[in-house]
């Protein structure tokens, strides 16, 4: 079956420091993949998606490549703020199992400390 | 605004006293899912369901029944609750047209259930 493999946290970085979270999948068929931001004491967001091989997500600063050969989408950031605090998820959407589910990561806690 | 509302948000119950947490979306959106998020174990599905009167298991379905009588609310029932069933809960949403699965989920802001 599907399933999606993150490094292990916590990540605990200072400001402005580089930020890398790995994240690598299997899926059946074609996935979309995506990264979710959960911020203390909220429910999931959506971060950025790409739906397609070699397609890029973005969204404030943050970013991460589909790479269908290493079947990996790692998020990065070029200089992270202690407001980037959070539990990062990455997930997929299989369109081989009709997109009737989405499959996640167990998470990544980052830690910017000032 | 758009949202997913859960509710209650917090709850402490005891073994074998039957709940139900209430999720109601205001988007439309045909297809509403249940999570359990579990520390080192991420989010794990509960149930989902693509339309009204059409849902179906997830990957730990087991101890929890659902139902979708309207298209807005998807209620998550425990008959017995039991205290492997401490967790938090969340209830997503999306649009969900055929092969396109590229939607984002919507959440809800998460119910924290505590079974003694």
């Amino acid at each position: 079956g599907d399933s999606v493999t993150q490094m292990e946290g916590p990540v605990t970085l200072s400001e402005e420091a580089c930020l890398t979270i790995n994240c690598t999948y299997t899926a059946t068929g074609y996935p979309s993949l995506f990264w979710y931001v959960q911020y203390p004491g909220e429910g999931l967001q959506l971060l950025l998606k790409a739906t397609k091989a070699d397609d890029k997500g973005s969204n404030k600063g943050f970013e991460a490549t589909y790479r269908k050969e290493t079947t990996s989408f790692h998020l990065e950031k070029g200089s992270v703020q202690v407001s980037d605090s959070a539990v990062y998820f990455c997930a997929l959407s299989d369109r081989a199992g009709g997109y009737q589910k989405v499959t996640f990561g167990t998470g990544t806690k980052l830690q910017v400390i000032p | 605004e758009a949202q997913v509302t859960q509710n209650p948000r917090y709850l402490i119950t005891v073994t074998g006293k039957k709940l139900t947490v209430t999720c109601s979306q205001n988007m439309n959106h045909e297809y509403m899912s249940w999570y359990r998020q579990d520390p080192g174990l991420g989010l794990r599905q509960i149930y989902y369901s693509m339309n009204v009167e059409v849902t179906d298991k997830g990957d730990v379905p087991e101890g929890y029944k659902v139902s979708r009588k309207e298209k807005r609310n998807f209620p998550l029932i425990l008959e017995s609750p039991s205290p492997n069933q401490t967790s938090l809960y969340f209830c997503a949403s999306r649009h969900y047209s055929g092969s396109a699965g590229t939607g984002e989920l919507f959440f809800g802001e998460g119910s924290r259930l505590t079974v003694l």
